[in-house]
């Protein structure tokens, strides 16, 4: 069965520094592999997915996110971070029958 | 309306209550999920249905029932929920295609439930 780790429960960072928000899954198959965001009462917003070809990929609101199977990881990023990206980051990896396996999540505090 | 749609936003329901939980999905998809968010634990899948046909249910007590009518609508019937069945329930749906599931899903904004 596959699982997701992120191993950060909260982050907190100032505005304006980068970030890296740590991923790691473990499945058998060629991994299908998305960030979501969710603001606090919202739904969740896709960022970026991965599915195949280049190993880095670029989602919305400056994000992107580096597949590495030698290591597992589909950790995401961003240069520089804004008061507005404070919210709770979700990695999760695709797999058969149509389950989508979420991390626990990583909350993100930006301080200004 | 555009995108994935939920009503009610919030609900208040005693444990010997019947309430249902609607969805609506403007994408054309013909996949649709339930999760359900508890505090401090992951988002579980509870239930998939790819062309009106449930395909998963995720060991889900009897007490919460689901029903897609088409592949636009799906709802979550609730009879005799209990006090931790309170959490945010999430409707997702996706493209599925005959080479099996590789799409993201798009989830709409949630209910908020809380059961006394």
């Amino acid at each position: 069965a596959q699982s997701v780790t992120q191993p950060d429960i909260h982050i907190t960072v100032s505005e304006g520094a980068s970030l890296e928000l740590r991923c790691n899954y473990s499945y058998g198959a060629t991994p299908y592999l998305f960030w979501y965001v969710q603001s606090p009462g919202q739904g969740l917003q896709l960022l970026l997915k991965y599915f195949s070809g280049d190993t880095l990929v670029q989602g919305i609101k400056g994000f992107e996110a580096e597949f590495k199977r030698s290591q597992s990881s589909f950790n995401l990023r961003k240069p520089s971070v804004h008061w507005s990206d404070a919210a709770e980051y979700f990695c999760a990896v695709l797999g058969s029958n149509y389950k989508l396996t979420f991390g626990k999540g990583t909350l993100l505090t930006v301080n200004p | 309306e555009t995108g994935v749609t939920q009503t009610p936003r919030h609900l208040v329901m005693g444990m010997t209550n019947k309430k249902s939980l609607k969805c609506e999905q403007h994408l054309g998809h013909n996949a649709m999920y339930w999760y359900k968010q508890s505090a401090k634990k992951p988002l579980e899948l509870m239930f998939v249905y790819n062309f009106k046909e449930q395909t998963e249910n995720n060991s889900v007590p009897s007490r919460f029932s689901p029903e897609c009518p088409n592949s636009s609508h799906l709802f979550l019937h609730l009879h005799t929920l209990q006090p931790e069945d309170s959490a945010l329930y999430l409707c997702a749906s996706s493209q599925a295609s005959q080479r099996g599931p590789y799409n993201e899903q798009f989830f709409g904004p949630g209910t908020r439930l809380t059961v006394l």
